[in-house]
């Protein structure tokens, strides 16, 4: 079954304490992103990856890190997280960029940050 | 980046009614796309638009690229209960690798 998987799907942080949140995906896509959901704002785009070791920032990626070592995985990392990164956190991944037929999203990553 | 200006941001429905929503933009995309999400899930593709003037059905779900290319809308006729959810407008810009979503309309629908 075609699948993007991240963990955690919860997670309750403090501020300053490092963070990942991982991304997978069995369908050998070459594009990769996250996205950060929030209330009247919708979807936006915090790094994308177009391929394995090409990674390239979205419009809000202030606070996050991301790579792309292999082609599956696609971690979001928050080096030190602050609460205005409290939010609801999507990977998405696709043959390629654009191709809206082909994108797959997770089920989403709840995190808050106290 | 700027995003797409999507409305109305909610509406409360009583079954069977019909639903419209649109997106607009100061920009031009090649291709529009609607999505829903479900509580706790992630939003799910319901249709895609290539062509401008393309006019799209999926059931009961209808959608409609703009002329101008700077705007879409999407279409819900008869509604049910289970069409619950946000429904979010996404507009790609192939060339440029661009791709925007809008902030939402959440949908409620009382049987």
């Amino acid at each position: 079954e075609a699948q993007v998987t991240q963990n955690p799907r919860y997670l309750i942080t403090v501020t300053g304490k490092k963070l990942t949140v991982t991304c997978s995906q069995n369908m050998n896509h070459e594009y990769m992103s996250w996205y950060r959901q929030d209330p009247g704002l919708g979807l936006r785009q915090i790094y994308y990856s177009m391929n394995v070791e090409v990674t390239d920032k979205g419009d809000v990626p202030e606070g996050y890190k991301v790579s792309r070592k292999e082609k599956r995985n696609f971690p979001l990392i928050l080096e030190s997280p602050s609460p205005n990164q409290t939010s609801l956190y999507f990977c998405a991944s696709s043959l390629s960029q654009g191709l809206g037929n082909t994108i797959y999203f997770g089920e989403g990553s709840w995190l808050t940050v106290v | 980046g700027q995003q797409l200006n999507q409305s109305p941001q909610s509406m409360f429905i009583q079954e069977g009614e019909d639903v419209s929503m649109n997106c607009t933009s100061s920009s031009i995309f090649n291709t529009w796309l609607w999505y829903k999400q479900d509580p706790g899930e992630g939003p799910v593709l319901l249709i895609a638009l290539y062509k401008a003037g393309e006019l799209t059905s999926n059931g009961r779900l209808t959608a409609q690229f703009g002329i101008t290319r700077k705007d879409s809308f999407l279409n819900i006729s008869a509604s049910i209960p289970s069409d619950v959810g946000i429904y979010f407008c996404a507009g790609c810009d192939v060339g440029n690798n661009d791709m925007r979503f809008g902030a939402g309309t959440r949908l409620t629908v009382k049987p």
